[in-house]
């Protein structure tokens, strides 16, 4: 089982780009997530997707947006990006149910440099 | 909104000693997990414990969700323990996760 898959691993953009990194999950979970994680600190939730045909923002939506393309996939795209969303960007998914989040698994991370 | 707090930030242990995490949060949770990323960026899942003690191999974890805290017991410390540990609360609720800082913790062979 691969779990959670995210590509592109490293990505390098100039200022006003745009792009999309991907996500795919193989657990047959419902909910899926997009984190950032900017160096010395914790993850920041950017937009989640509780069941599929759903999305809502979390904590950090500004500048994103996202597709539930289906129950395994989750994309998170950059319109035109800036230096600031420099990070690394994470996936996740967990087996969701009602208002119960289930436990989160993680892909290993893409990371994305905005010159 | 929700605050969590870890504690401590740093932490340099020799081989062989323990030690405990601990995570405080400001309101009430659906869940809380804690997490170990490695040095090589990895989310490793440890312990999805909303309230209780969880033990596996030489960690163990504690969830007080009355008291609003969380502990993580490493025990006979490793090198390879190396890394920051996680905690992420869940919002009662809803799907919001917000996690800590991080404990950056450093074990010395």
């Amino acid at each position: 089982n691969a779990g959670v898959t995210q590509t592109p691993k490293f990505q390098v953009l100039k200022t006003g780009q745009s792009m999309t990194l991907q996500c795919a999950q193989d657990m047959n979970h419902n909910s899926m997530y997009w984190y950032r994680q900017d160096p010395g600190m914790g993850l920041r939730l950017i937009y989640y997707s509780a069941s599929e045909g759903t999305t809502d923002k979390g904590e950090v939506p500004n500048g994103y947006n996202v597709s539930r393309l289906n129950k395994r996939e989750f994309s998170l795209r950059l319109e035109s990006a800036a230096p600031s969303q420099t990070s690394v960007y994470f996936c996740a998914s967990s087996d969701g149910r009602g208002v119960d989040t289930g436990e989160l698994f993680f892909g290993e991370g893409s990371r994305l440099t905005v010159l | 909104g929700i605050q969590v707090e870890q504690s401590p930030p740093d932490l340099i242990l020799q081989e062989g000693a323990n030690s405990t995490l601990r995570c405080n949060f400001s309101d009430s949770v659906n869940n809380l997990q804690w997490f170990h990323q490695n040095p090589w960026g990895q989310l490793i899942n440890l312990f999805y414990i909303p309230s209780g003690t969880k033990q596996n191999g030489r960690l163990s974890a504690t969830t007080v969700a009355t008291e609003r805290y969380s502990l993580l017991y490493i025990s006979s410390s490793q090198t390879t323990d190396s890394g920051v540990y996680f905690c992420a609360v869940f919002y009662t609720g809803g799907f919001k996760t917000i996690f800590g800082a991080g404990t950056r913790l450093f074990v010395k062979a």
